[in-house]
């Protein structure tokens, strides 16, 4: 089936410093969500892609649909404590278009 | 903006037991409800299709006698965990889309269920 690939698995940084993430796949989309999830909570979209090529920012975050529509990477600049949590990429399939597939996630940890 | 209400947030049941954890959509009609499982530090794991007014369809390996899916009007789906033993306990999420389903999925804030 669909797989999302999503790397880095998890990245301890200081607070101040910008993070990177992406998620490739074999298989094309049309769109690539980005989630973060708290702990004992529900992910929450942070972004929505529409466009090969699209760059899309909300606030420090920025991401990118890549224009072959098999990836996409999140960036967040100048992170803050607030920005800890576990970040998934997500991309809808299957015939229903809503139908998620979520990568692994990347555990953000930020020392202040 | 859309807001999904799950509810209960935590539950703790005996082992035997049936417990529902109930998926409302707020402000927006939602046509199709997804229900996720996800254990400790993993991603969310797809269980079932919910579509209103019709049967749920159900993710490979997911026992659709174990966890009874009702989805009976545009704003409510509800995933019944049947006779429920400690494996069973995990995170359970719900999300929904509107008509269409090409706006993003928005996400319930997640039931943790406990089989003791």
């Amino acid at each position: 089936g669909q797989q999302l690939n999503q790397s880095p698995q998890s990245m301890f940084i200081q607070e101040g410093e910008d993070v990177s993430m992406n998620c490739t796949s074999s298989s094309i989309f049309n769109t690539w969500l980005w989630y973060k999830q708290d702990p004992g909570e529900g992910p929450v979209l942070l972004i929505a892609l529409y466009k090969a090529g699209e760059l899309t920012s909300n606030g420090r975050l920025t991401a990118q649909f890549g224009i072959t529509r098999k990836d996409s990477f999140l960036n967040i600049s100048a992170s803050i404590p607030s920005d800890v949590g576990i970040y998934f990429c997500a991309a809808p399939g299957g015939t229903s278009g809503s139908r998620l597939t979520f990568g692994e996630g990347t555990q953000l940890t930020v020392n202040p | 903006g859309a807001v999904v209400s799950q509810h209960p947030s935590r539950v703790i049941c005996k082992s035997g037991t049936s417990v529902k954890i109930e998926c409302r959509s707020l402000d927006f009609q939602a046509t199709t409800m997804f229900w996720y499982r996800q254990f400790p530090k993993q991603s969310l794991m797809l269980m079932a299709t919910s579509n209103e007014g019709s049967k749920a369809t159900y993710e490979q390996g997911v026992e659709k006698d174990k966890f009874l899916i009702n989805h009976a009007s545009l704003t409510l789906s509800t995933l019944t965990v049947t006779s429920a033993h400690p494996e069973d306990s995990s995170f359970y999420i719900c999300s929904a889309a509107g008509p269409g389903g090409n706006s993003p999925l928005h996400f319930g804030n997640g039931t943790r269920l406990t089989v003791t």
